[in-house]
């Protein structure tokens, strides 16, 4: 079985762009959740998506949004990049019900650089 | 809200030897579930081992190996013939209780970076 995938791997974009970044999960994973690593607060958690539905957002601002498809490729949303946005993103696909749909197996991160 | 310490930001072991890198977690929930991720330099995240709250036996994975101490609420990581390939940050995780429908969410503590030395 592939992976998880993340697309693209690195981006370098202006503040107060917006970008999108694209995750694909292991085929027959429905849940998709995203955390943003940076080394001073370390993983944080933004959303998770189960059947297209959010199903928990973390404590992020408004500019941070996210989605997913019937697929189950979820994508997430900045706008108005800033600065501090710069970070590793981390997509994480799970089953997403039962017992063993609690691991999560984390895609290799997209690179975000805000200038 | 849950929260997971590591205070060892830095951890290092001699090639062979073993090591055991430690895991506080706060929540008031019984029933949970708690891992050990590992990120190499290369920057993928691994599942390394994972423990239900409900079992009291102690997880193992080959060298990998876990003392859950509920009461406590401590999650050691115990890698045993330490090899090179060993080498990155690991990360102790909580995830809240497998309610029907419910979120896995992970929270994550800041991270162990451990070296192995030749």
């Amino acid at each position: 079985k592939a992976g998880v995938t993340q697309t693209p791997r690195y981006l370098i974009k202006t503040r107060g762009q917006q970008v999108t970044l694209s995750c694909s999960p292991i085929s027959g994973h429905r849940s998709v959740s995203w955390y943003q690593q940076t080394p001073g607060q370390g993983l944080q958690f933004l959303f998770e998506y189960f059947s297209e539905t959010q199903r928990n957002k973390g404590n992020f601002p408004g500019r941070f949004s996210g989605r997913q498809f019937s697929n189950s490729r979820s994508e997430m949303n900045v706008s108005t990049l800033e600065l501090g946005d710069s970070a590793l993103y981390l997509c994480a696909s799970s089953l997403g019900q039962g017992k063993s749909g609690h691991e999560q197996y984390f895609g290799p991160g997209t690179r975000l650089t805000v200038t | 809200a849950q929260t997971v310490t590591q205070s060892q930001p830095e951890m290092s072991v001699q090639e062979a030897e073993t090591v055991t890198l430690s895991c506080t977690y706060d929540t008031s929930e019984s029933d949970y579930y708690l891992f050990w991720y590992k990120q190499p330099p290369s920057r993928q995240m691994i599942l390394v081992i994972r423990q239900e709250a409900y079992k009291q036996q102690n997880a193992t994975e080959n060298r990998f190996s876990v003392n859950f101490q509920k009461a406590a609420k401590s999650f050691s990581l115990k890698i045993s013939d330490s090899q090179l390939g060993d080498a990155a940050m690991y990360f102790c995780a909580y995830r809240g209780p497998p309610l029907q429908g419910g979120s896995e969410k992970l929270v994550f503590g800041k991270g162990t970076k451990l070296t192995v030395n030749p």
